[in-house]
């Protein structure tokens, strides 16, 4: 069965970093685009990031380019973001979500909290 | 970067009843549209890719149409379980931009 698994959501103040996980099972990471998205609380959704299945193109929303880095492990079959330089307007509960043949997504993870606060 | 207008940003309608909701793109994206449900506290369902592929075990009541600019999600008889907020999702290219959402009720 395809499941993701994400991990890594705390509290932080602004200015801190977070690295979020997305473990992946009964697929391999490496053959399907994959992507970052979130939700704040009570708003709709935004896309944050992905990365191609060959892993050599990433992409970036404009409010995290330069903040955020997706990234995988192949071997460890788990895709990564590392936040950085975290604003208040980073909060929300991200999802980490697989790409169907193109890049729509039909399998989604439960998300994973963010929360930046002092 | 092209934004995508969903319209309306949410309607109620009755069991039973024909609901449309559009989703239009500032520039052409040939099909390569999404459509997305979020039932409450609920992590989003893909519905429809390439703006009329019903995914499989979507219920034949949900339907997909447009190209280039402009798309439509049609459900053809409202239910109950249909309660949810609908997004669209361009995909042509990146950012892979959500449109705002339609949030469904009950009347």
């Amino acid at each position: 069965e395809l499941q993701l698994l994400e991990s890594g959501g705390d509290s932080v103040q602004p200015g801190g970093s977070l690295r979020l996980s997305c473990a992946a099972s009964g697929f391999a990471l490496s053959s399907y685009d994959m992507s970052w998205v979130r939700q704040a609380a009570g708003t709709g959704l935004e896309w944050v990031s992905a990365m191609s299945r060959s892993g050599t193109s990433t992409y970036y929303a404009d409010s995290v380019k330069g903040r955020f880095t997706i990234s995988r492990d192949n071997s460890k079959n788990t895709l990564y973001l590392q936040m950085n330089s975290l604003r208040a307007e980073d909060t929300a509960l991200y999802y980490c979500a697989k790409a169907g043949d193109m890049s729509w997504y039909d399998y989604w993870g439960q998300g994973t909290l963010v929360t930046v606060s002092s | 970067d092209i934004q995508m207008t969903q319209s309306p940003s949410s309607l109620s309608a009755s069991v039973g009843d024909r609901v449309t909701i559009t989703c239009r793109a500032r520039q052409d994206i040939s099909n390569h549209l999404a459509w997305y449900q979020q039932k409450p506290g609920k992590v989003p369902k893909l519905l429809i890719y390439a703006a009329s592929t019903l995914q499989l075990g979507v219920p034949s009541r949900f339907s997909g149409s447009g190209s280039g600019t402009d798309f439509t999600l049609t459900i053809s008889s409202l239910q109950p379980e249909d309660v949810a907020t609908y997004y669209c999702q361009k995909y042509n290219d990146a950012p892979l931009t959500f449109g705002g959402g339609t949030k469904v009720e009950i009347k």
